[in-house]
């Protein structure tokens, strides 16, 4: 089956802008948690979806948001760009709430390298 | 603040050693996860490991559990150009969202 899809694969924005990026999860999977990957400040959670609800929320300000549709695919957006958001923007996909402890294995889909200059 | 530790942060080494990845925290998990990343790619998960004292294998990786469930290590023996790559824990809390570790980057060479 396929795995965890991420578009657009590279982005580059000016600072101020805003983006969106897009996340479509394995069929069936109900979770998207999106994650934020720099080389200073490793992996962090940014939110997790599940049913068209934000679940949990990780330390990030409010220009960071997210939805979910119906087919649980998800959206990630941005504004106000500025040179620190640039990052590796991770999407993963779970059968479960990953954030009830279930421990369910989290399947990450190959992320967005957004540049922000 | 949650906090997980890795070390060592880099790891460069020859085809056939033995190696270990260490990850500690101050906090106590009711599991934790090894995952591998590779260049371009997203984190693909190892094991899971939930018990207090697990040990479990994975052909030649080796995880295990302290028994406090606030640590954990990964142990390669006879390490492989294969298993280059990024290697993170990551916790979890009965309440929490996931936190990863600092992250261990290996280099194995022929």
């Amino acid at each position: 089956k396929a795995g965890v899809t991420q578009t657009p694969r590279y982005l580059i924005k000016t600072r101020g802008q805003q983006v969106t990026l897009s996340c479509s999860p394995i069929s069936g999977h109900r979770s998207v948690s999106w994650y934020q990957q720099t080389p200073g400040q490793g992996l962090q959670f940014l939110f997790e979806y599940f049913s068209e609800t934000q679940r949990n929320k990780g330390n990030f300000p409010g220009r960071f948001s997210g939805r979910q549709f119906s087919n649980s695919r998800s959206e990630m957006n941005v504004s106000t760009l500025e040179l620190g958001d640039s990052a590796l923007y991770l999407c993963a996909s779970s059968w479960r709430l990953v954030t009830s402890g279930s421990s369910d294995e989290q399947y990450f889909g190959p992320g967005t390298r957004l540049t922000v200059t | 603040t949650q906090l997980l530790e890795q070390s060592p942060q880099f790891l460069s080494i020859q085809e056939g050693e033995n190696l270990t990845v260490y990850c500690n925290s101050s906090s106590v998990f009711s599991s934790l996860q090894w995952y591998r990343q590779e260049p371009g790619e997203g984190p693909v998960l190892l094991v899971t490991v939930v018990t207090g004292g697990e040990v479990k294998k994975l052909k030649r990786l080796t995880f295990q559990f302290g028994d406090a469930r606030k640590d954990s290590s990964l142990h390669i023996t006879a390490a492989q150009p294969g298993d280059t790559g990024l290697y993170l824990c990551a916790g979890a809390t009965d309440t929490d969202k996931l936190i990863f570790g600092t992250g261990t980057r290996l280099q194995v060479f022929p």
